[in-house]
């Protein structure tokens, strides 16, 4: 079955340490999207990329970083940068005409730093 | 600046009633609305899609009607089950070159047995 894998579920890391999470598709979709979800609050996004080799800041960009090599991933690295690191992140892809696509979810990966 | 709005943000009922969730926003420039639904501690699941140009769509017991010059949406659930229990969310986009969709907060469901 096609979807959107992201791993790990849960992930815990040493304030200061940069982690990276991954996000799998296999849906053929060209744009994908990496958002951050908080208690109380909507999604944000991070970063979206549309193509291979392409990518730009959403929101809330600053002490992420991330890389499109593959159609397939999309990685996101969460920097020593990143004041509050601690939330729900959220990988997401739709096909090339995405203002007419629905966007798939992946399930997500809780990180907690302390 | 887009603002979506979701309100209630919780909400119980019995199982079998009808209910409606709102979905408010304030530019009425969109693309397109988009209701999802999500489980605890899972990813969002796509329900339905609204072009701009279009009133409503249906899947199944669910109904969501957009009306651009109010700024509503609403996702109408028909015959509640205990499985519908859920947070709904809903999503903009603006028209023109964007691809960022702009979130509400969500209803959260309870449909009681």
């Amino acid at each position: 079955d096609g979807g959107i894998t992201q791993s790990p579920k849960y992930l815990f890391r040493k304030e200061g340490q940069n982690v990276t999470l991954s996000c799998e598709q296999n849906l053929n979709h060209d744009a994908m999207y990496w958002y951050r979800q908080d208690p109380g609050q909507g999604l944000r996004l991070i970063y979206y990329s549309q193509i291979v080799n392409d990518f730009q800041k959403g929101d809330i960009a600053e002490g992420y970083s991330v890389s499109r090599e593959k159609k397939e991933s999309f990685p996101l690295t969460v920097t020593s940068a990143q004041k509050n690191p601690t939330a729900f992140y959220l990988c997401a892809s739709s096909s090339q005409g995405v203002r007419d696509s629905p966007l798939h979810f992946g399930n997500g990966t809780r990180l907690t730093v302390t | 600046k887009q603002e979506v709005t979701q309100i209630p943000a919780a909400l119980s009922v019995p199982e079998g009633e009808n209910l409606v969730l709102n979905c408010s926003f304030t530019d009425s420039a969109i693309y397109n609305l988009q209701w999802f639904r999500q489980d605890p501690g899972k990813g969002l699941t796509s329900l339905l899609l609204i072009q701009s140009s279009q009133r409503e769509q249906t899947s199944g017991r669910l109904n969501a009607s957009l009306d651009k010059s109010s700024g509503r949406s609403t996702l109408y659930i028909a015959a509640s089950q205990p499985g519908d229990s859920a947070t709904y969310l809903c999503a903009v986009i603006r028209g023109g070159g964007t691809y960022k969709y702009i979130f509400g907060t969500g209803t959260r469901l309870k449909v009681l047995a």
